[in-house]
């Protein structure tokens, strides 16, 4: 099955700076690569997902990237705010007939 | 904004007792997920549903845990009997379609405590 991995767990950025999370995945058929942002108490709350026949989405303040080919992909999150402090979950295909696989997660904490 | 409803947000049971989680995904969605969140690590599928029917099963543990979807809305998801291993966080999502490229909607999940 898949498995994807996701670095680094803890990101602590200063308000304003830039902060990039990065995943791997193991399956090269993988076509669909969704980020969830969740907050205390809540569920994951999709903020972009990209499709393999693409290289980069924009969206506002936030970006991602794949590369199919090293089979990596992305979070690229510009002039960070006090709420974009939150845990980070990239996934992938591979969690069942049309689960997805999760990483472990990156705590992003922006400094004020 | 439409929202998948959960309840109940919070659940403390003892081991071996019984425990029921309940989801209402959006309306019209026809594919609806059960996932578990244990502490510090992303979410893993449990089960899947189309409609009233089970897709994937493969990753529940059929011994103890038991999912519904009767009438192809809303879902029931059992624990019996409850172990200590089994404190997570339950979480339902649903999308309007089958298919792993159509979006999941997550709800806020049931933080279930075995004591």
């Amino acid at each position: 099955g898949e498995n994807v991995e996701q670095h680094p767990s803890t990101l602590s950025v200063q308000e304003g700076d830039s902060a990039v999370i990065k995943c791997t995945y193991s399956d090269s058929a993988s076509n669909y690569f969704p980020w969830y942002k969740q907050e205390l108490g809540k569920g994951p709350q999709l903020i972009i997902d990209i499709r393999s026949n693409v290289g980069e989405k924009k969206d506002q303040r936030i970006a991602v990237t794949l590369n199919k080919t090293a089979k990596h992909f992305s979070l690229h999150i510009t002039e960070t705010q006090p709420e974009d402090s939150a845990v980070y979950f990239c996934a992938a295909p591979g969690g069942g007939a049309d689960g997805l696989t999760f990483g472990k997660g990156t705590h992003l904490i922006i400094q004020p | 904004e439409a929202e998948v409803a959960q309840s109940p947000r919070y659940k403390i049971t003892e081991k071996s007792q019984a425990v029921a989680f309940w989801c209402d995904p959006i309306s019209g969605h026809a594919t609806l997920y059960w996932y578990r969140q244990i502490l510090g690590q992303g979410p893993e599928l449990l089960v899947q549903f189309q409609d009233e029917s089970v897709v994937d099963d493969s990753q529940l543990p059929k011994d103890r845990f038991s999912a519904e979807r009767l009438k192809g809305v809303d879902s029931t998801l059992k624990i019996q009997p409850a172990e200590l291993g089994d404190s997570a966080m339950y979480l339902c999502a649903s999308s309007p379609m089958r298919g792993v490229t159509d979006t999941q909607y997550f709800g806020p999940g049931t933080r279930l405590t075995v004591l």
